[in-house]
């Protein structure tokens, strides 16, 4: 199956800095990216839908200046969390849209510890 | 009334039991559904994938789509103690980019 690869897995920052967060379709091209964020044993909450070439779009209730989401080519989606704070912490996951746009493959998520 | 009802469980099962997960939906114009697995701390795998309504059949595993009744189910024969995790179910319709997600189903597998 088709795979999509997110780096960091895990990333310790201290409050106020900014961390930025990979999502790459490593076989095949994604014109749609979308980021999650999940907190435990809750279900996923859509951040943005992100389409290459063009601005993010955001989700009810999710500052576009603190995530900011950038699709610079078909295989490559980043999620920056700027002046992140302890409550930032979370699990955040990507996904990628196949060209059929049929169905959508989950990155591994990334753990975000803001300290 | 949300887009897509699962049960969050959680199921408990013992090893070798058949499985039954379940998905109901309010919008008629879903054709595509999915069934994700997830293990803890990771991100959804994708298990099947199905248009439309029918079986589709892929080892020990069957996704079922029931359109009339808005009804999709993942069954799992013969269930292990590595099947253990949390079932999401997706569906989207045939235009837009927007997919619909289930809460999520835990399910424990008892060896």
């Amino acid at each position: 199956g088709a795979v999509v690869s997110q780096h960091p897995s895990r990333v310790i920052c201290k409050s106020g800095t900014s961390v930025k967060i990979e999502c790459r379709s490593l076989d095949f091209q994604a014109t749609t990216m979308f980021w999650y964020r999940q907190f435990p044993k809750k279900s996923l909450m859509l951040m943005a839908t992100s389409n290459e070439g063009s601005k993010a779009t955001y989700e009810q209730g999710v500052e576009k200046d603190k995530f900011l989401i950038n699709h610079a080519s078909l295989t490559l989606s980043t999620l920056t969390v700027t002046s992140a704070h302890p409550e930032d912490s979370s699990f955040y996951i990507c996904s990628a849209c196949d060209l059929s746009g049929n169905t959508i493959y989950f990155g591994e998520g990334s753990w975000l510890t803001v300290v | 009334q949300k887009e897509v009802e699962q049960d969050p469980g959680p199921l408990s099962v013992p090893e070798g039991a058949i499985v039954s997960l379940n998905c109901t939906y309010s919008n008629s114009a879903f054709q595509y559904f999915m069934w994700y697995r997830q293990y803890s701390r990771k991100g959804p795998e994708l298990l099947m994938y199905t248009y439309s309504s029918g079986n589709k059949e892929d080892g020990r595993f069957t996704a079922q789509v029931d359109k009339s009744s808005k009804y999709i189910s993942l069954f799992i024969r013969d269930s292990q103690p590595s099947d253990s995790a949390t079932y999401l179910c997706a569906m989207r319709r045939r235009s837009g980019n927007q997919f619909y997600f289930g809460t999520g189903t835990s399910l424990t597998v008892i060896p």
